[in-house]
């Protein structure tokens, strides 16, 4: 079956522009996640969603920082006024259920320049 | 508050020999713990996972893992070297649910390169 997929795959942007990130999980998955990857940080949680529950905000590095997910599926992960120290690969992943094993998308990476 | 240390941020083992990654963490809870391979430019994949149970866990392409709390530690092995291991290693862990709870902390990754 489809694992999860994320768009862009890669994305060019310059400082201070506002970008959107997307993510589609594994059908039928209720938990969703966002980490960062970047070469001063490692890979840090950001934020997941559980079905109608209110998201776990608490990774998110600032207020520039938001997602949303739609119809309890398709997630959009928005970063404004981009700055330099934004450049990372942006990870999603999916699991059946809350505490379920984690599947990673490819991710996408982002260039602030 | 949970932490993991991977010893090591580069390895490098001969074709056929020993790999041994180390990670160790820190939990106040009791920990799940997992290992993930990221090769070039792909996503991260699950190579095993410890939750409750046996503490030698086996995964995938031959790797395993021990779960030994007294030195809370979790390192993992695999007994012969193939080229087709070099890849990125990341331990994490997390503390609740039945197979991974909700957010993954990782340790800051281990860089496996194999030589002929």
């Amino acid at each position: 079956g489809a694992g999860v997929s994320q768009s862009p795959s890669n994305k060019v942007t310059e400082k201070g522009k506002d970008v959107e990130l997307r993510c589609d999980p594994i059908s039928g998955h209720t938990a969703l996640y966002w980490y960062r990857q970047s070469l001063g940080q490692g890979l840090e949680f950001l934020i997941y969603f559980q079905g109608n529950s209110a998201p776990d905000k608490s990774g998110l590095p600032s207020d520039r920082f938001s997602a949303e997910r739609t119809g309890g599926s398709v997630s959009t992960l928005t970063i404004q006024r981009t700055q330099q120290e934004d450049s990372a690969v942006y990870l999603c992943a999916s699991s059946l259920s809350l505490g379920g094993e984690q599947y990673f998308g490819p991710g996408t990476r982002l260039t602030v320049t | 508050a949970q932490s993991v240390t991977q010893l090591g941020s580069h390895v490098s083992v001969s074709e056929g020999a020993l790999v041994l990654l180390r990670c160790n963490y820190s939990s106040s809870v009791p920990p799940y713990l997992f290992w993930y391979v990221q090769y070039p430019n792909q996503g991260l994949q699950l190579l095993l996972k410890y939750t409750t149970g046996a503490t030698l866990v086996k995964g995938i392409n031959g790797f395993e893992a021990e779960f030994k709390k007294s030195e809370t530690s979790f390192h993992l092995t695999k007994p012969s070297a193939h080229m087709s291991d070099a890849a990125e290693y990341f331990c994490a862990v997390t503390s609740s649910g039945a197979g991974g709870g909700n957010k993954l902390t990782f340790g800051t990754g281990t860089q496996l390169k194999v030589e002929l």
